[in-house]
């Protein structure tokens, strides 16, 4: 079954901090994954993407990796601001085309 | 070059009502998306379409929900006869293209309870 699967569900850092989050993914064939941003009422924004070629990506403070062999990616964020308080989604694409498999997320707060 | 719209933002329908949610792609994209999120639950894939046609609806019930993408004006989600279980955030997404690492751009969602 195709899964992504996220970790921690949630995480409280304070204001400066660096975290980093993790997702695994059973999808088969895989075509790429996909971190999004999701604040609180807002649609997803996309950070990064990165084929089974690309072993790491970034977007400002944002770097996401990904190790296809062990079917695991991460997103670093450095310096946290109180603006990346967001839900973040891990999303893998199964085959070039449509269908998007969405994880849970990680509901990321940071505080002053 | 505004982004994906979705209208309306918040919905309120009775049991046994029809809801329908509105989402025009971004200007220049083809291919329009329909998520649904329920509370503490990630987006799940609904419907993909293409102008006029159908692409992909495996993820959409088979009854009582419906989808359309005419040649002129938004796309349509359609409820029929709504039920509780109806109530989430349904998210649009569009895009240009998609093969390779093509983009999914997200409208704001349109929130729908039933009571």
């Amino acid at each position: 079954k195709n899964q992504v699967e996220q970790s921690p569900q949630s995480l409280i850092i304070l204001e400066g901090k660096n975290c980093t989050l993790q997702c695994n993914y059973t999808v088969s064939p895989f075509s790429n994954l996909r971190w999004y941003k999701q604040d609180t009422g807002r649609g997803p924004v996309s950070l990064t993407i990165m084929t089974f070629s690309e072993n790491t990506k970034s977007n400002g403070r944002y770097t996401a990796t990904l190790d296809a062999d062990t079917k695991q990616s991460s997103l670093h964020i450095t310096a946290s601001q109180l603006s990346d308080s967001a839900s973040y989604i891990c999303v893998v694409s199964g085959q070039a085309g449509t269908a998007l498999i969405f994880g849970k997320g990680t509901t990321l707060s940071v505080s002053s | 070059n505004a982004g994906v719209m979705q209208n309306p933002r918040h919905l309120v329908r009775r049991r046994g009502q029809e809801a329908r949610l509105r989402c025009s792609p971004m200007k220049g994209h083809s291919h329009v998306y329909w998520y649904r999120q329920l509370p503490e639950e990630g987006l799940k894939f609904m419907v993909y379409l293409q102008k006029e046609n159908i692409i992909d609806e495996s993820g959409m019930p088979k009854e009582r929900f419906s989808a359309e993408f005419p040649k002129e004006g938004p796309s349509i989600l359609r409820i029929q006869q709504v039920v509780r279980g109806d109530s989430a955030a349904y998210f649009c997404a569009s895009s240009r293209e998609t093969q390779g690492n093509y983009e999914q751009y997200f409208g704001p969602g349109t929130r729908l309870t039933v009571t």
